[in-house]
Formats: C-alpha cells, structure tokens, sequence
C-alpha cells in the first residue's frame, strides 16, 4: 500500500509570501502531525489532526496553521514567511491519536525563503 | 518539562554491534520510537516499544526501561549502509518530542 505522500517536495518561495503545503497519510490512518526540522532545532511538533480536529499544537506562532479533511489528508499553512522558516516540513501518519501506535513520515517538503 | 538525551555522535566499524543509549524526562508517555535519517531524507520508522523489554526486528534491537526513562537501540552486523542519524523520540499524547539524534559513523 502507498505510504505517507507530501506535496510538493520543494518549494522556493518569498519573504513575506504565503505557502500551502500537502499531507495524504497512508490509507486507513486517521491522523496526521507535522514537524519542522531544521538543523540548529532537530525535528520540532508543529500540531496534529485527527478526524478533521486539531487535537495537540506545539510552540510555534499563528503564521502556521493547518487543516484536514474528511479523507483524512491534511494541509498545512505558513503565511508571512521569514527567512526562518526554511527548513524540511514533515508530516506523520498514525492510525489513530493519541498514542499507542505506530507513526510514518513522508519525504518531507524542503522549504527555502529567500 | 521534556528532555530527550543521546550522544551526538557514534564510530563503529562494519561488522561490529553498536548501542545507542536514549534517556528521556517527559511529562507524558505513550510510547518510544526510533528512526533512521539518512542526510537529505525523510525519517524512516525502525522500532516502537511501550511496554518494558527487548523488541528484536532483525539486525535492529529497541530496549525500554520506562522507571528509568531509558532507551537503547541495538545494531547488529554493522554495514556501511547503517551510516546515518537515529533519532529517539516519546510520544506524549499525539505528539512526538524528539532527541537532536546520533550520528552513527560505520567505517571499514
């Protein structure tokens, strides 16, 4: 079965401008979480979802936000972007929240803010 | 509050075992991972343990302690293939909290 698929897979994009990214977990899963990964950070929660809820958010500011929908597949959002913000974005699919199962990556979006 | 501590770094030679060791203060606990990074990659999932014990899978190894907050993973048979970052990782509620990872050096 297909695994955890992000789209795009690299993205240029500029100060001030806004980005959308995609997240389709592994069939069947219910949740998705996504990450930032940087190199000075290590792989940081960004929030998580489950059945079109956002059950858990990590320390980041408003300009990231996110979505998911009824097929499970989610979508996240940073607007304003700064310089900071490029880094790999990475979303996890796991059958159900809260724990006790299993989580996957996909091969992540690469972000840079130029 | 949430600490996840791991070596930096590790060298083995090919051929060899190595452990990882991972200890862990976090305020939840529903479970510990360990991943696989090869540079410029994605994650990829190689252990889960949540109740205390060994669980073999191979040439991998993943031990928890959970009254002693600790962790290990154990590679066997070391190939050069092995050289890549392995991130120890709790989840607490529906989050993962991450180490900053061991950057494992396999040489000849």
């Amino acid at each position: 079965k297909a695994g955890v698929t992000q789209t795009p897979r690299y993205l240029i994009k500029t100060r001030g401008q806004q980005v959308t990214l995609s997240c389709s977990p592994i069939s069947g899963h219910r949740s998705v979480s996504w990450y930032q990964q940087t190199p000075g950070q290590g792989l940081q929660f960004l929030f998580e979802y489950f059945s079109e809820t956002q059950r858990n958010k990590g320390n980041f500011p408003g300009r990231f936000s996110g979505r998911q929908f009824s097929n499970s597949r989610s979508e996240m959002n940073v607007s304003t972007l700064e310089l900071g913000d490029s880094a790999l974005y990475l979303c996890a699919s796991s059958l159900d929240w809260g724990g006790g199962t299993e989580a996957f990556f996909g091969q992540g979006t690469r972000l840079t803010v130029v | 509050g949430q600490n996840i501590d791991q070596p930096t770094e590790m060298t083995a030679t090919e051929g060899a075992i190595v452990q990882i060791n991972c200890t862990y203060q976090t305020s939840g606990f529903n479970g510990l991972f360990w991943y696989q990074q090869h540079a410029g990659e994605a994650p990829t999932f190689l252990s889960y343990n949540v109740l205390d014990g060994l669980e073999e899978k191979g040439r991998f190894s993943s031990f928890l302690s959970r009254s002693k907050g600790y962790s290990y993973l154990l590679l066997k048979e070391l190939q050069m293939k092995d050289s890549a970052s392995y991130l120890c990782a709790v989840r607490e509620g529906g989050k993962l909290i991450f180490g900053q990872g061991t950057e494992l050096s396999v040489k000849p």
